[in-house]
């Protein structure tokens, strides 16, 4: 069974650091790109980056370049989402998603790991 | 940055009504790259229409795809009590990705 499961969330106040990590099993991880996606609280989704199989693309949502640092071990099968000077509007559940291939659609989703950012 | 809009925002229908629900690009977008999610509360995403109109794996034939250019669409046949739900679409385009506001399909 393919899964995807997220940790690292939790409080932080502003302008501290956070790093997300996300656990793949049930399939061939560095065959995928990877995403991670967020969403605040009764918001709509909000993509925050993305990285290819081999990390030689690596994309970012202007909301969050220069703060945030996505990366991948292959060998861990691990994703993972550096996040450095948090603002309190980075507050949202994180998920991290497999992009599913040349449709550049997102399949399957993890749970999702909450990160708020408050004094 | 692409834009998309949806509407309705919310969609009060009754189990077994047809639904119909639009997303609209502030310009034009490849069918390739527009794709539906469902999200149900405290759930994540799950994919259901890839390529404009392909199904996902295990999605039922009630749940279809259409359009292209600037205006894609998202039909429900026939509502069944598990689809109330928020329905985003998403595209891909100059390597970034956005989202629609969401429409919610909830019991009339």
């Amino acid at each position: 069974e393919v899964q995807l499961v997220e940790s690292g969330g939790g409080l932080v106040q502003p302008g501290g650091s956070l790093r997300l990590s996300c656990a793949a099993s049930g399939f061939t991880f560095s065959s995928y790109s990877m995403n991670w996606v967020r969403q605040a609280p009764g918001k709509r989704l909000e993509w925050v980056s993305y990285v290819s199989s081999s990390s030689s693309a690596i994309y970012y949502a202007d909301s969050v370049k220069g703060r945030f640092t996505i990366s991948r071990d292959n060998a861990k099968n691990s994703l993972y989402l550096q996040m450095n000077s948090l603002r309190a509007e980075d507050t949202a559940v994180y998920y991290c998603a497999r992009d599913r291939g040349s449709h550049m659609a997102f399949d399957p989703w993890g749970q999702g790991t909450l990160v708020t950012v408050s004094s | 940055e692409i834009v998309l809009t949806q509407s309705p925002g919310t969609l009060s229908l009754s189990p077994g009504e047809r639904a119909t629900l639009s997303c609209r690009a502030s310009q034009s977008v490849s069918s390739t790259y527009l794709t539906w999610y469902q999200q149900k509360p405290g759930q994540a995403p799950r994919l259901l229409i890839y390529g404009a109109s392909s199904r996902a794996t295990g999605i039922p034939d009630r749940f279809s795809g259409s359009g292209f250019g600037t205006d894609f669409t998202l039909t429900i046949s026939k509502l069944e009590p598990e689809d109330f739900a928020v329905y985003y679409c998403q595209q891909y385009g100059s390597s970034i990705f956005t989202f629609g506001p969401g429409t919610k399909v909830d019991i009339k």
